[in-house]
């Protein structure tokens, strides 16, 4: 356990489906991130966020809508999701201004759509 | 645009041999890091080992060790004395400068330590 905890561990959902991945960590860390990581590709950065505001969006779908109500805790809500969007989405923090000490990754949620 | 590849899918040695894992890198800045995450059947992302790029001394920790080459953009993982517990997908990540926050990652390396 690294101190970032993601729930739930696995999810399946239809495409008609609304949920929400959880992301918490209590590090003291004000960055916190959402990557999708899908079989054979590179991760993939999705979301940044800085002390609670977006501070990067990859060009990501609006079907994905992050949020962060705090430094410890972000969402990533879904709706009308594609089978396409099945991955294993990993949340991470990192200190603020130190992220170049490397960041802190959760286990991620096994997201599968049907 | 900065890039960073891995070149081995796969790769498998038996325990105790030493296994190195090649990354290759691409970025205009002078000053970034680099890292290697471990993630084993878990799924957790594990930082392995860091390398400031302008710290000429390769980085180590314990039984692993980084060959930092920065003219060629290069920077293999080196594990000694492998271990069962080593099995696991290795990355190759780079932070392209000194104020990115954007983790740029590799596609991975699934090492195999057989017994």
């Amino acid at each position: 356990e690294t101190g970032v905890t993601q729930t739930p561990r696995h999810l399946v959902m239809g495409m008609t489906n609304k949920k929400s991945l959880k992301c918490e960590q209590h590090l003291g860390h004000n960055a916190m991130y959402w990557y999708k990581q899908s079989a054979k590709k590179p991760l993939e950065l999705m979301f940044v966020y800085n002390f609670k505001e977006q501070t990067e969006n990859n060009s990501v779908p609006s079907r994905f809508s992050p949020e962060c109500p705090n430094s410890s805790h972000l969402f990533l809500h879904l709706h009308t999701l594609q089978p396409e969007d099945s991955a294993l989405y990993l949340c991470a923090s990192s200190p603020p201004r130190k992220q170049v000490y490397g960041y802190t990754f959760g286990s991620g949620t096994r997201l599968t759509v049907v | 645009a900065q890039t960073v590849t891995q070149s081995q899918p796969e790769m498998s040695v038996q325990e105790a041999e030493t296994v190195t894992l090649s990354c290759t890198y691409d970025t205009s800045e002078n000053n970034y890091y680099l890292f290697w995450y471990k993630q084993p059947p878990s799924r957790q992302m594990i930082l392995v080992i860091r390398q400031e790029a302008y710290k000429q001394q390769n980085a180590t920790e314990n039984r692993f060790s980084v060959n930092f080459q920065k003219a060629a953009k290069s920077f293999s993982l080196k594990i000694s004395d492998s271990q069962l517990g080593d099995t696991a997908m290795y990355f190759c990540a780079l932070i392209p400068s000194e104020g990115a926050q954007k983790l740029v990652f590799g596609q991975g390396t699934r090492l195999t330590i057989n017994p």
